[in-house]
């Protein structure tokens, strides 16, 4: 079983319309948690980035960490056409040093 | 200020042909890293170099070398390849190997292809 679980999609919505993610882990250990967007043939690029539990939220993104449940999610509001790409989840505990492990990735299609 | 740069960008091998993947930052980083994308599979780090003169084993370090050459560049070097590590390759860096906010900024990608 992977450490990181990401549900590979592809997720099609509408623009305009609340994309959700989610990404589940099993080592509690975790406390430092990443969104990276891929776009088609480049490298991941951070979104977000969220310490321990909580919401943290940047423009239409909005980050959630659920220690209790193993369970993170990002939601993209009022989507558009360009947030289009895969969306990476990563997460690393402290005496891991800067070292992620990811989830594998879920494509997301936002069609005009 | 180009950020991490990879060389080539595509490359295919035939088996048991060697190769070492070109990386170098201008970000002034002291740690950078080389990952393995794969379908479905997400990011694997295969090595890493926290500073300069360092480099440790990542998640899937079999049939792959590296050399940290200077705080710039980080080379990743395959021996003899096999069809099993047809992949994209993304080295990415950052300020430093541990602590809060400390961002992974990755290059564009190495796509090789063993034959």
């Amino acid at each position: 079983q992977k450490e990181v679980e990401q549900d590979p999609g592809p997720l099609s919505v509408p623009e305009g319309a609340i994309v959700s993610l989610n990404c589940t882990y099993s080592n509690s250990a975790f406390q430092y948690f990443m969104w990276y967007r891929q776009y088609s043939r480049k490298g991941p690029e951070l979104l977000m980035y969220t310490y321990s539990s909580g919401n943290k939220e940047d423009g239409r993104f909005t980050a959630q960490v659920d220690k209790s449940s193993k369970y993170i999610s990002l939601f993209i509001r009022d989507s558009q056409p360009s947030d289009s790409a895969t969306y990476l989840c990563a997460m690393k505990s402290p005496a891991a040093g800067n070292k992620l492990t990811f989830g594998g990735g879920t494509r997301v299609l936002v069609k005009p | 200020n180009a950020g991490v740069t990879q060389t080539p960008k595509f490359q295919v091998l035939k088996t048991g042909q060697s190769m070492t993947l070109q990386c170098a930052q201008d970000m002034n980083h002291n740690s950078m890293y080389w990952y393995r994308q794969d379908p479905g599979m997400g990011l694997r780090l295969i090595y890493y170099s926290a500073s300069e003169g360092t480099t440790d084993k990542g998640e899937v370090p079999n049939g792959y070398n590296v050399s940290r050459l200077n705080k710039r560049e980080f080379s990743l070097r395959l021996e003899s390849a096999a069809p099993s590590q047809t992949s994209v390759y993304f080295c990415a860096s950052s300020a430093r190997l541990a602590g809060l906010n400390n961002e992974q900024f990755f290059g564009p990608g190495t796509r090789l292809t063993v034959l």
